[in-house]
């Protein structure tokens, strides 16, 4: 069992719509999850991270975390053309553990 | 604007080479760490250090060694470079000792041909 899985994608959302994505983990125990934007060529950026469940808000962005369900999700409001990316999962118990990631392709 | 630099963007080596991969940061982080990304196969650890001497393995640390003589400079060693090494490595460095929170370096395309 992958221990944080990811949908590769490619996620094709249009623009000003809500992209969604999506984050599971096997390890019940985890305690942090993180969020990466990461463009093509570029280096991983950190855009949100939680800890407690229920939703996080940052700008257009929003973290949800569900322990019992074990998924933690990303919400990007009012799509653009630069979210255009792929984002990546990590989540955290005595180590991090990073999911391979979903590209994410903003219709213009 | 606190960075993670790394010294070279490309680099392209030949078989059974010493290779170094020179990192900095400037954020006064007692924690780095080196990956390497490929396509298919995600960010993997090779090596990490919560202090300056101290380097534990990460996950695949087998061809590679690292070196930290500094607290702001981490330093990743392939001993004899082989094609399979062909990748990009990432640089991260860390405020808290199991990371997340990572800043990560612009990243060393590194061929070995």
């Amino acid at each position: 069992q992958k221990e944080v899985e990811q949908n590769s994608g490619p996620l094709s959302v249009p623009e000003g719509a809500i992209a969604s994505l999506n984050c599971t983990y096997s390890d019940r125990g985890s305690q942090s999850f993180f969020w990466y934007r990461q463009y093509s060529g570029k280096s991983p950026e950190l855009i949100m991270f939680i800890y407690s469940n229920g939703d996080k808000e940052d700008g257009r962005f929003t973290a949800q975390l569900n322990k019992a369900s074990q998924y933690v999700s990303l919400l990007i409001r009012d799509s653009q053309p630069s979210d255009s990316a792929t984002y990546l999962c990590a989540v955290i118990r005595d180590k991090i553990i990073f999911g391979k990631g979903t590209r994410l392709h903003i219709l213009p | 604007d606190v960075k993670v630099t790394q010294s070279s963007r490309y680099l392209v080596k030949r078989t059974g080479e010493k290779v170094f991969l020179e990192c900095v940061q400037d954020m006064d982080h007692e924690n780095m760490f080196w990956y390497r990304q490929d396509p298919g196969l995600g960010l993997r650890l090779i090596y990490f250090s919560y202090d300056v001497k101290m380097k534990e393995k990460g996950d695949i640390p087998e061809g590679y060694s690292v070196s930290r003589e500094k607290k702001e400079r981490f330093s990743l060693i392939l001993e004899s470079a082989s094609t399979n090494q062909t990748s990009m490595y990432l640089c991260a460095s860390s405020l808290q000792r199991m990371g997340g929170g990572y800043t990560f370096g612009s990243g060393t395309r590194l061929t070995v041909v």
